[in-house]
């Protein structure tokens, strides 16, 4: 599997501060994409990076990709309370998978508080 | 408004009888697909569908089928449900243009206990 995993599994920090989570994966990909989840709710798109890009711009959203390490990174900048929900990368790969089976990691839980 | 929309949103049924969660969107999407998450696992993909009639079981197909006989619909079934069936259900969906991944669009869920 390819599962991509993210780093760390909680994250607590006040608001105003930058959050920073990480996700590896294991097999080469086409996209990485980022999704939000707020408790129970349904997943909410982020942001897509192509394999050929290393960094792309959302609002407060900056994602890097690393091909070469396998890993990319989503930064949300001057956090809010609002920001707080669980945030999950998905792979599709190029061999075994490709983009119909999008494969997702087990998250990173993030508190931001008042 | 773009929607998936999932069908129960909650169901407490007994093991072996058998359920269907329906998913519908107004997308005119291409793809659909069926996922269950578990605490600790993520997202697990169950079934997928690339358009009508055509379906290919994802990672963890075991106990369920779907159908697709129209775009807009992709029913998820359990047959005979047990009670590690237990779980939140999501539907997703998304265009398909030229083989490159879109955004998934997901249903609020569907939370599912069998007894």
């Amino acid at each position: 599997s390819q599962q991509g995993e993210e780093d760390p599994q909680a994250l607590s920090i006040q608001e105003g501060e930058n959050a920073t989570m990480n996700c590896s994966y294991k097999t080469s990909i086409n996209n990485l994409q980022w999704y939000r989840q707020n408790s129970g709710r349904g997943l909410v798109h982020l942001i897509l990076i192509r394999s050929n890009e290393r960094e792309k711009h959302s609002g407060r959203l900056r994602v890097t990709l690393d091909t070469s390490k396998k890993s990319s990174s989503l930064l949300i900048t001057a956090s809010r309370a609002a920001d707080t929900a669980s945030y999950f990368c998905a792979t599709d790969g190029i061999l075994n998978t490709g983009f119909q089976k999008l494969v997702f990691g087990t998250g990173t839980r993030l508190l931001v508080s008042p | 408004e773009a929607q998936v929309t999932q069908n129960p949103r909650y169901l407490i049924t007994v093991t072996g009888k058998k359920l269907t969660v329906t998913c519908s969107q107004n997308m005119n999407h291409e793809y659909m697909s069926w996922y269950r998450q578990d605490p600790g696992l993520g997202l697990r993909q169950i079934y997928y569908s690339m358009n009508v009639e055509v379906t290919d079981k994802g990672d963890v197909p075991e106990g369920y089928k779907v159908s697709r006989k129209e775009k807009r619909n992709f029913p998820l079934i359990l047959e005979s449900p047990s009670p590690n069936q237990t779980s939140l259900y999501f539907c997703a969906s998304t265009i398909v243009l030229g083989g490159n991944t879109g955004e998934l669009f997901f249903g609020e869920g569907s939370r599912l206990t069998v007894l």
